[in-house]
Protein backbone atom coordinates (compact mmCIF):
# COMPACT_ATOMS: atom_id res chain seq x y z
CA UNK A 1 0.00 0.00 0.00
CA UNK A 2 1.01 3.55 -0.19
CA UNK A 3 3.15 5.16 2.95
CA UNK A 4 4.34 8.50 4.13
CA UNK A 5 7.73 8.58 4.93
CA UNK A 6 10.44 10.65 6.05
CA UNK A 7 13.70 12.01 4.35
CA UNK A 8 16.22 11.33 7.13
CA UNK A 9 16.47 9.65 10.43
CA UNK A 10 18.34 12.38 12.22
CA UNK A 11 18.89 16.04 12.43
CA UNK A 12 21.08 17.50 14.45
CA UNK A 13 20.67 21.58 14.72
CA UNK A 14 22.57 24.47 17.13
CA UNK A 15 20.10 25.99 19.41
CA UNK A 16 19.00 29.00 18.17
CA UNK A 17 18.96 27.96 14.74
CA UNK A 18 15.86 27.04 12.51
CA UNK A 19 14.93 23.17 11.77
CA UNK A 20 13.52 21.88 8.81
CA UNK A 21 11.92 18.39 8.84
CA UNK A 22 10.66 16.84 5.30
CA UNK A 23 8.54 14.21 4.53
CA UNK A 24 7.41 12.56 1.34
CA UNK A 25 4.19 11.26 0.92
CA UNK A 26 2.86 8.93 -2.03
CA UNK A 27 -1.20 8.82 -1.70
CA UNK A 28 -2.26 11.71 -4.15
CA UNK A 29 -5.17 11.54 -2.66
CA UNK A 30 -4.69 12.47 0.66
CA UNK A 31 -5.71 15.26 1.64
CA UNK A 32 -5.14 16.04 5.37
CA UNK A 33 -1.69 16.28 7.08
CA UNK A 34 -0.50 16.33 10.75
CA UNK A 35 2.51 16.66 12.48
CA UNK A 36 3.49 15.28 15.85
CA UNK A 37 5.66 15.75 18.06
CA UNK A 38 6.55 12.48 20.29
CA UNK A 39 9.78 13.51 23.57
CA UNK A 40 11.07 10.27 25.20
CA UNK A 41 9.00 8.43 27.30
CA UNK A 42 5.84 10.22 25.77
CA UNK A 43 2.96 9.64 23.25
CA UNK A 44 2.83 11.74 20.14
CA UNK A 45 1.83 15.27 20.74
CA UNK A 46 -0.13 16.72 17.78
CA UNK A 47 1.76 19.94 16.43
CA UNK A 48 0.15 21.69 13.50
CA UNK A 49 -2.16 20.44 10.79
CA UNK A 50 -2.77 21.08 7.18
CA UNK A 51 -5.31 20.79 4.61
CA UNK A 52 -4.73 19.82 1.06
CA UNK A 53 -6.21 23.50 -0.06
CA UNK A 54 -3.37 25.25 1.52
CA UNK A 55 0.14 25.63 0.96
CA UNK A 56 1.31 26.94 4.14
CA UNK A 57 0.23 26.59 7.75
CA UNK A 58 1.82 29.00 10.69
CA UNK A 59 1.30 28.37 14.57
CA UNK A 60 4.00 29.27 17.22
CA UNK A 61 7.80 28.90 15.76
CA UNK A 62 6.19 26.15 13.50
CA UNK A 63 5.36 26.26 9.84
CA UNK A 64 4.01 23.24 7.90
CA UNK A 65 4.41 23.87 4.30
CA UNK A 66 2.93 21.16 1.50
CA UNK A 67 3.85 20.75 -2.16
CA UNK A 68 1.17 18.72 -3.56
CA UNK A 69 2.83 18.50 -7.16
CA UNK A 70 5.59 16.83 -5.74
CA UNK A 71 3.48 15.08 -3.11
CA UNK A 72 6.36 16.94 -0.53
CA UNK A 73 5.62 18.18 3.52
CA UNK A 74 7.54 19.96 5.55
CA UNK A 75 7.89 21.42 9.16
CA UNK A 76 9.77 24.17 9.70
CA UNK A 77 10.41 25.26 13.57
CA UNK A 78 12.53 28.69 14.58
CA UNK A 79 14.77 29.41 16.78
CA UNK A 80 15.37 25.75 18.37
CA UNK A 81 15.12 25.14 21.85
CA UNK A 82 16.41 22.52 23.86
CA UNK A 83 12.53 21.52 24.41
CA UNK A 84 12.92 20.21 20.35
CA UNK A 85 14.55 17.64 20.93
CA UNK A 86 12.13 14.96 19.90
CA UNK A 87 10.88 12.66 17.11
CA UNK A 88 8.61 14.08 14.40
CA UNK A 89 6.38 12.16 12.80
CA UNK A 90 4.31 13.24 9.45
CA UNK A 91 1.10 12.00 9.06
CA UNK A 92 -1.58 12.06 6.38
CA UNK A 93 -5.09 10.74 5.78
CA UNK A 94 -8.08 11.00 3.40
CA UNK A 95 -10.71 12.67 4.11
CA UNK A 96 -13.47 11.57 1.76
CA UNK A 97 -12.68 7.20 2.61
CA UNK A 98 -14.15 7.17 6.15
CA UNK A 99 -10.85 7.25 7.74
CA UNK A 100 -9.26 3.54 8.80
CA UNK A 101 -6.92 6.33 11.15
CA UNK A 102 -4.18 7.99 9.61
CA UNK A 103 -1.40 6.85 7.78
CA UNK A 104 2.62 7.71 10.05
CA UNK A 105 5.80 8.17 8.90
CA UNK A 106 8.48 6.42 10.47
CA UNK A 107 10.20 10.07 12.31
CA UNK A 108 12.93 12.09 12.50
CA UNK A 109 14.66 12.64 15.71
CA UNK A 110 15.30 16.21 15.84
CA UNK A 111 18.61 16.83 18.31
CA UNK A 112 19.52 20.43 19.61
CA UNK A 113 23.15 21.05 19.71
CA UNK A 114 24.00 23.59 22.70
CA UNK B 1 -2.48 13.86 27.27
CA UNK B 2 -4.25 13.69 30.61
CA UNK B 3 -7.54 13.13 28.67
CA UNK B 4 -6.56 9.59 27.31
CA UNK B 5 -4.86 7.79 29.90
CA UNK B 6 -3.74 3.70 29.56
CA UNK B 7 -3.19 1.00 32.50
CA UNK B 8 -0.62 -0.37 32.76
CA UNK B 9 2.19 2.43 31.80
CA UNK B 10 4.48 -0.65 32.21
CA UNK B 11 3.73 -4.46 31.47
CA UNK B 12 6.25 -7.96 31.20
CA UNK B 13 4.61 -10.78 31.26
CA UNK B 14 5.24 -14.07 30.05
CA UNK B 15 4.95 -16.64 26.72
CA UNK B 16 1.68 -17.93 25.89
CA UNK B 17 -0.29 -15.31 28.77
CA UNK B 18 -3.01 -13.71 27.63
CA UNK B 19 -3.19 -9.86 28.74
CA UNK B 20 -5.10 -7.11 28.52
CA UNK B 21 -4.64 -3.74 27.88
CA UNK B 22 -6.71 -0.74 28.59
CA UNK B 23 -7.58 2.91 27.47
CA UNK B 24 -9.85 5.49 29.06
CA UNK B 25 -10.83 9.09 27.79
CA UNK B 26 -12.60 11.56 28.84
CA UNK B 27 -12.57 13.96 25.28
CA UNK B 28 -15.80 12.65 24.28
CA UNK B 29 -14.48 11.40 21.61
CA UNK B 30 -16.54 8.67 19.31
CA UNK B 31 -13.24 7.24 17.56
CA UNK B 32 -10.67 5.29 19.30
CA UNK B 33 -7.05 3.70 17.83
CA UNK B 34 -4.75 1.44 18.93
CA UNK B 35 -1.14 1.39 17.62
CA UNK B 36 2.03 -0.31 18.19
CA UNK B 37 5.36 1.64 17.86
CA UNK B 38 8.62 -0.31 16.89
CA UNK B 39 11.87 1.12 16.75
CA UNK B 40 12.32 2.11 13.07
CA UNK B 41 9.26 1.10 12.21
CA UNK B 42 6.92 4.22 13.58
CA UNK B 43 3.44 3.69 14.68
CA UNK B 44 1.58 0.65 13.16
CA UNK B 45 -2.62 0.38 13.54
CA UNK B 46 -3.50 -2.36 15.49
CA UNK B 47 -7.75 -1.75 15.69
CA UNK B 48 -9.77 1.16 15.62
CA UNK B 49 -13.70 1.64 16.62
CA UNK B 50 -15.88 4.46 15.31
CA UNK B 51 -18.37 4.18 18.17
CA UNK B 52 -19.00 1.32 20.69
CA UNK B 53 -21.00 -0.99 18.07
CA UNK B 54 -18.11 -0.60 15.36
CA UNK B 55 -14.47 -2.32 15.54
CA UNK B 56 -12.27 -2.45 12.20
CA UNK B 57 -9.08 -4.36 11.69
CA UNK B 58 -5.80 -2.61 11.12
CA UNK B 59 -3.05 -3.00 9.02
CA UNK B 60 -1.21 -5.77 11.80
CA UNK B 61 -4.86 -7.53 13.85
CA UNK B 62 -3.33 -11.03 13.87
CA UNK B 63 -2.74 -12.05 17.28
CA UNK B 64 -4.87 -9.54 18.96
CA UNK B 65 -8.28 -8.44 20.12
CA UNK B 66 -10.16 -5.56 21.10
CA UNK B 67 -13.06 -4.39 23.21
CA UNK B 68 -15.06 -1.35 22.59
CA UNK B 69 -16.96 -1.57 26.29
CA UNK B 70 -18.35 2.69 26.40
CA UNK B 71 -17.53 5.17 24.53
CA UNK B 72 -14.88 6.19 26.95
CA UNK B 73 -12.99 2.98 27.22
CA UNK B 74 -11.26 0.61 24.53
CA UNK B 75 -9.20 -2.13 25.42
CA UNK B 76 -6.46 -4.70 23.99
CA UNK B 77 -5.64 -8.18 24.65
CA UNK B 78 -3.29 -9.90 23.31
CA UNK B 79 -4.74 -13.57 23.24
CA UNK B 80 -1.80 -15.50 23.98
CA UNK B 81 1.27 -13.26 24.25
CA UNK B 82 4.27 -14.63 22.07
CA UNK B 83 7.78 -12.32 22.27
CA UNK B 84 7.61 -10.21 18.75
CA UNK B 85 4.99 -8.86 20.34
CA UNK B 86 6.91 -6.30 22.81
CA UNK B 87 6.74 -3.12 21.73
CA UNK B 88 5.12 0.49 22.75
CA UNK B 89 1.94 0.36 23.03
CA UNK B 90 -0.51 3.58 22.40
CA UNK B 91 -3.97 4.48 22.30
CA UNK B 92 -5.64 7.32 20.39
CA UNK B 93 -8.97 9.23 20.16
CA UNK B 94 -10.00 11.24 17.67
CA UNK B 95 -13.22 13.80 16.09
CA UNK B 96 -14.15 13.61 12.62
CA UNK B 97 -14.86 17.53 11.86
CA UNK B 98 -15.12 17.27 8.19
CA UNK B 99 -12.50 19.78 7.91
CA UNK B 100 -10.05 16.76 9.06
CA UNK B 101 -9.21 14.11 11.73
CA UNK B 102 -6.68 14.90 15.05
CA UNK B 103 -5.90 12.10 17.01
CA UNK B 104 -4.40 12.60 20.69
CA UNK B 105 -2.68 9.85 22.15
CA UNK B 106 -1.87 8.65 25.54
CA UNK B 107 1.47 8.28 27.45
CA UNK B 108 1.59 4.48 26.41
CA UNK B 109 2.35 1.19 27.95
CA UNK B 110 5.54 -0.41 27.51
CA UNK B 111 4.97 -4.42 26.76
CA UNK B 112 7.75 -7.09 27.29
CA UNK B 113 7.05 -10.40 26.83
CA UNK B 114 9.83 -12.78 28.14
Amino acid sequence: GESVGLHLPTLSVQEGDNSIINCAYSNSASDYFIWYKQESGKGPQFIIDIRSNMDKRQGQRVTVLLNKTVKHLSLQIAATQPGDSAVYFCAETYSGGGADGLTFGKGTHLIIQP
Amino acid sequence: DADVTQTPRNRITKTGKRIMLECSQTKGHDRMYWYRQDPGLGLRLIYYSFDVKDINKGEISDGYSVSRQAQAKFSLSLESAIPNQTALYFCATSSWTGAGETQYFGPGTRLLVL
